[in-house]
């Protein structure tokens, strides 16, 4: 069956500090991936998206993610956190063919020390 | 712009009562979603309609039904809620089945008791 898997339920880095959120996918073929923000109490925001090419895509509020085919991963970047990073973190991916229904992690929750 | 709106904001509900969570969308999206969102589960998807007029079962339709009966609004009802239906539960769409990205809306969050 497909699944997105997001190993960590919860994360702390402290503010400044570099990030790296984790998802590996279990699909027969490459698909979309996506990673979405969701803040306390808000929706969910999209963050970047990968479909082909270059495979490190660049993101809004200084994210980026890596596309590692050999490794099923997704993995979700940042050089230095800012306090108001602190959100859960949704992976997201979808079949170019077929259903093409999101299936989501299980989220990661980012808390920031300051 | 207003993008995707649901109503109410939250909600007690007694089991066994019905409710219907509303969804509107503005713009023009053709494919529309919902999603239950349960810690630890991220999110599900319960129903979709690609299209006004057509709907389709997610991954956990049961005590969920829905209806597109124009392209902005894709309302969920509840006919007997259970205490398991408490969750935070989020509408979505998407200009077309094969677009890029779905928008979502801010949530609903239900509380059956």
């Amino acid at each position: 069956a497909q699944s997105v898997t997001q190993p960590d339920i919860h994360i702390t880095v402290s503010e400044g500090a570099s990030l790296e959120l984790r998802c590996n996918y279990s699909y027969g073929a490459t698909p979309y991936l996506f990673w979405y923000v969701q803040s306390p109490g808000q929706g969910l925001q999209l963050l970047l998206k990968y479909f082909s090419g270059d495979t490190l895509v660049q993101g809004i509020k200084g994210f980026e993610a890596e596309f590692k085919r050999s490794q099923s991963s997704f993995n979700l970047r940042k050089p230095s956190v800012h306090w108001s990073d602190a959100a859960e973190y949704f992976c997201a991916a979808r079949t170019l063919q077929g259903a093409q229904k999101l299936v989501f992690g299980q989220g990661t929750r980012l808390t920031i020390n300051p | 712009t207003a993008g995707i709106t649901q109503a109410p904001t939250s909600q007690i509900l007694a089991a066994g009562r019905s409710m219907t969570l509303r969804c509107t969308q503005d713009m023009r999206h053709n494919a529309m979603y919902w999603y239950r969102q349960d810690l630890g589960l991220g999110l599900r998807l319960i129903h979709y309609s690609n299209t006004a007029g057509t709907t389709g079962k997610g991954e956990v339709p049961d005590g969920y039904s829905v209806s597109r009966a124009n392209t902005d609004d894709f309302p969920l009802t509840l006919a007997s809620a259970v205490p398991s239906q408490t969750s935070v539960y989020f509408c979505a769409s998407q200009r077309s089945p094969d677009h890029n990205e779905q928008f979502f809306g801010p949530g609903t969050r239900l509380t059956v008791l």
